[in-house]
């Protein structure tokens, strides 16, 4: 079935650990998303991918990174978590104006 | 840049009720207007959009919204609400440039017997 698989579904995480989130996409979209989503905030987009090989930054970009080697893949990584990264991680990819949005990996940092 | 403003976190319903969930966007260029859904545990999907045209969208489900440029709003509509609508709404704006997607606060939507 095409579409997004994120990986883990949930994590608890010791503040200061590194930790990659997953994302990998079957629809050849071009552009790729990360957003995370709080209660009472809503969705705000941390990094995006209009296209393989370029990243850039959204609302929310500190203390986190990704890349884009290839189309399919896309990333997030976590230096040295903290306790404010503990959210729910959802990536998307887009195909003009529309986006389609993976389960999501819900990361508690403790 | 763009804003969107969901200003009830949550509404209540009783079941086959009609339901509004209010949305108003602010943006000095062109804009679509989405609206997505998302079901307890799960990722978020498109319920309908508007990029043109007719200012009334029916998307998924039984659901309707009406763009109305002059109050800058995308109310979203049903007519008789189902428990299975349980859910939060997300209403969201891109310029019509394909810049990033903003959204909104999100609304719970509760269905009660």
């Amino acid at each position: 079935i095409a579409g997004i698989t994120q990986a883990p579904t949930s994590q608890i995480l010791a503040a200061g650990r590194r930790m990659t989130l997953r994302c990998t996409q079957d629809m050849r979209h071009n552009a790729m998303y990360w957003y995370r989503q709080d209660l009472g905030l809503g969705l705000r987009l941390i990094h995006y991918s209009n296209t393989a090989g370029t990243t850039g930054k959204g609302e929310v970009p500190d203390g986190y990174s990704v890349s884009r080697a290839n189309t399919d893949d896309f990333p997030l990584t976590l230096a040295s978590a903290v306790p404010s990264q503990t959210s729910v991680y959802f990536c998307a990819s887009g195909l003009g104006d529309e986006q389609f949005f993976g389960p999501g990996t819900r990361l508690t940092v403790l | 840049a763009q804003s969107v403003t969901q200003l009830d976190s949550q509404v209540p319903v009783f079941e086959e009720a009609p339901v509004e969930l209010r949305c108003n966007y602010s943006s000095s260029v062109s804009v679509y207007l989405f609206w997505y859904v998302q079901y307890p545990n799960q990722g978020l999907q498109l319920l309908l959009k508007y990029l043109s045209g007719s200012t009334l969208v029916k998307g998924i489900n039984g659901f309707e919204a009406e763009f109305n440029k002059s109050q800058t709003s995308f109310h979203l509509r049903k007519p008789s609400v189902h428990i299975s609508d349980t859910a939060e709404y997300f209403c969201a704006v891109i310029n019509t440039g394909f810049q990033k997607l903003v959204f909104g606060t999100g609304t719970r939507l509760l269905v009660s017997p």
